[in-house]
């Protein structure tokens, strides 16, 4: 059976500060693992990570995979009180089946 | 481009009741997919659609079934109602069966009482 772990469970940092969050998975035919944020609504889609080594970066916040030691990192720079959220990373089977991990609260003080 | 459009949106049943929510998928997406998120249970996984097929199902009773009609539309219905249902359904579209970004409508949050 997939499996993924996030943590930390929860996080309270204050603005400017950075943040890793981290995700482990265990999962037969590994493809990708995709993050996402997820604000009292429908999680948006922060990145899809296929190969390791290679970093994503979209303005704070970037991630990198490495699939030798089955896991990834989310970091987020200069934290502002809108990343407030619950950050979730999820690995596909073969198909579109994600399995997602506990997710990870954050909550960024003024 | 619209993204995932789930309706209802907020619906409120009683126990015993049955309840259809429904999905459109991004356009040109052919690949759907159903989760039922909780506070104890996180996301997890229901259905799985493509073509009109049923390509997975998740650990849920069979009272949970789902349909994918020819313009890749969704339906998914739960029938007999319980406590333990309520919860936020989320929708997933994909371009294909595997290997593309999967992105989530903003829900249907159902309310048994």
């Amino acid at each position: 059976e997939d499996k993924v772990v996030q943590s930390p469970l929860s996080l309270v940092v204050h603005e400017g500060d950075t943040v890793t969050l981290n995700c482990s998975y265990e999962v037969t035919n590994f493809r990708s693992l995709l993050w996402y944020k997820q604000e009292k609504k429908a999680p948006t889609f922060l990145f899809m990570l296929t190969s390791s080594g290679i970093e994503k970066k979209s303005g704070r916040l970037s991630s990198i995979l490495d699939k030798k030691e089955l896991f990834s990192i989310l970091n987020i720079t200069a934290t502002q009180t809108g990343d407030s959220a619950i950050y979730l990373c999820a690995a596909p089977d073969a198909g579109n089946m994600l399995t997602f991990g506990g997710g990870t609260r954050l909550m960024v003080k003024p | 481009k619209a993204g995932v459009t789930q309706t209802p949106r907020y619906l409120i049943k009683t126990r015993g009741q049955q309840v259809t929510l429904s999905c459109s998928p991004i356009s040109g997406h052919r690949s759907v997919s159903w989760y039922q998120q909780t506070p104890g249970q996180g996301l997890q996984f229901l259905f799985e659609y493509f073509s009109e097929t049923q390509r997975n199902k998740g650990n849920f009773p069979g009272r949970f079934s789902g349909r994918q009609f020819s313009n890749s539309r969704s339906e998914m219905n739960v029938s007999t109602l319980e406590l333990g249902d309520s919860a936020l359904y989320l929708c997933a579209s994909s371009l294909t069966v595997s290997g593309n970004t999967i992105y989530f409508g903003e829900g249907s949050w159902l309310t048994v009482v």
